[in-house]
């Protein structure tokens, strides 16, 4: 019954190196959005998975970034060979409507850092 | 582009006022507005949802407006309260689902 959640909370890597986010959505929630929060800005759209349908992947901002979601349920955003402009809050959101007019639940975000 | 703008980047007012946010968009007539809640470290909070064909809605201090002619929506919260101090984002919805979120007004409230 509880809401999103996300793990880690806070993530340290060294430039150069591969981390994963993990994202579990509320039970029941057939969509999933990834988005990413730099300081000072906007949320800026990453991915959505619906349903059974292909993942709208328009967001992503380069080929080392790729997203899964396992069985319509927890999903996992990967990021390749970090560099240090990927440092920013990566906030997993879920909602129940694939319309978009419900609301979308968020999580409480990962901080990642690249050193 | 279709873009979302939230013209103020931050709102000082003071205890017991009148907040009001601004949320413009252009080029497109979305079918619905969102606003959201979002305080330091923590992910947004869903608060209204206002559809094109409603002018107003209401819940509790919170008012949202709808103005199709402008192009805008007014987000207001009224008898404001220290704990209202946070940045408020305005989304916009599309057909596929995801949201366009503006960038948000950071309102402080002080006592």
């Amino acid at each position: 019954g509880a809401g999103v959640s996300q793990s880690p909370s806070n993530k340290v890597t060294e430039k150069g190196k591969d981390v994963e986010l993990r994202c579990d959505p509320i039970s029941g929630h057939t969509a999933l959005y990834w988005y990413r929060q730099s300081l000072g800005q906007g949320l800026e759209f990453l991915i959505y998975f619906q349903g059974n349908s292909a993942p709208d992947k328009s967001g992503l901002p380069s080929d080392r970034f790729s997203a899964e979601r396992t069985g319509g349920s927890v999903s996992t955003l990967t990021i390749q060979r970090t560099q240090q402009e990927d440092s920013a809050v990566y906030l997993c959101a879920s909602s129940l409507v694939e319309s978009g007019h419900n609301e979308q639940y968020f999580g409480p975000g990962t901080r990642l850092t690249v050193t | 582009s279709q873009k979302i703008e939230q013209n103020s980047e931050a709102l000082n007012i003071q205890e017991g006022k009148t907040a009001t946010l601004t949320c413009n968009y252009t080029n497109y007539s979305p079918a619905y507005l969102q606003w959201y809640r979002q305080d330091p470290g923590r992910g947004p909070v869903f608060l209204l949802l206002i559809r094109e064909n409603e002018k107003e809605k209401r819940k509790e201090r919170l008012k949202v407006t709808f103005d199709t002619t402008l192009k805008q929506s007014l987000f207001h919260i009224t008898a404001s309260q220290p704990a209202d101090s946070a940045t408020y984002l305005c989304a916009r919805g599309s057909t596929l689902g995801r949201l366009y979120f503006g960038r948000g007004t950071q309102l402080t409230v002080w006592p």
